[in-house]
């Protein structure tokens, strides 16, 4: 079965910071990759999405992520981080050609000033 | 207004009562589910539906029952409610055919169970 590890549960950093937020995932085919953003008291939105094509890429308020087949992983950046990114991120990953979505465990993003 | 609206936002419960969410949506969406958020946990999947005829279980779907009365509309029961069934719900929508699995996520509903 398919599953996403997101390393860490928490990320603390200083305003204006660049942070990186690490997903591995476990998969033998091909697969869709996804960020999606949780800001307090909210749904989850999709940040970015990685269908095919390009390994990097780019999302909504300046996040990106790339894509490594060879290390199954799909960690999101942000080279400047803003106190209104502090917010829970979920990576998620779909088998092609299956229904379901999986996500992983979730890293709080706390930005201070 | 949303395109996906849960109700109630906010419950709180007893041991053994019957509840049930409800979930619409305005966004013409087949598909329809419902997770479960748990702190350390993440979002589990509870039911799925692929149109009105289709209900299917998700990987807790154990003490949960749902519905899906018409395109726009998925509830959630819990017939008996217990207090590990204490979470934040999201019902969520995606596209039918051309689906890439981009999901479309309600505000969730709390439920507090004593």
């Amino acid at each position: 079965a398919q599953s996403v590890t997101q390393l860490d549960s928490q990320v603390p950093v200083f305003e204006e910071a660049p942070v990186e937020l690490r997903c591995n995932y476990s998969s033998s085919v091909s697969v869709y990759l996804f960020w999606y953003v949780q800001y307090p008291n909210q749904g989850l939105q999709l940040l970015l999405k990685y269908l095919s094509g390009s390994t990097l890429v780019k999302g909504i308020n300046g996040f990106e992520a790339e894509f490594n087949k060879s290390q199954t992983s799909f960690h999101l950046r942000k080279p400047s981080v803003h106190i209104s990114d502090t917010a829970e991120y979920f990576c998620a990953v779909k088998k092609t050609g299956f229904q379901k979505l999986v996500f992983g465990t979730g890293t709080r993003l706390l930005v201070s000033p | 207004d949303a395109d996906v609206t849960q109700t109630p936002r906010n419950r709180i419960t007893k041991t053994g009562k019957r509840i049930m969410l409800e979930c619409s949506q305005t966004k013409g969406h087949d598909r329809m589910y419902w997770y479960r958020q748990d702190p350390g946990l993440g979002l589990r999947l509870i039911y799925y539906s692929f149109d009105v005829k289709d209900i299917n279980k998700g990987e807790i779907s154990d003490g949960y029952s749902v519905s899906r009365q018409a395109q726009a509309k998925f509830s959630l029961s819990l017939e008996s409610a217990i207090p590990n069934q204490t979470a934040l719900y999201f019902c969520a929508t995606s596209l039918g055919q051309a689906n890439t699995g981009e999901l479309f996520f309600g505000e969730g509903s709390r439920l507090t169970v004593l």
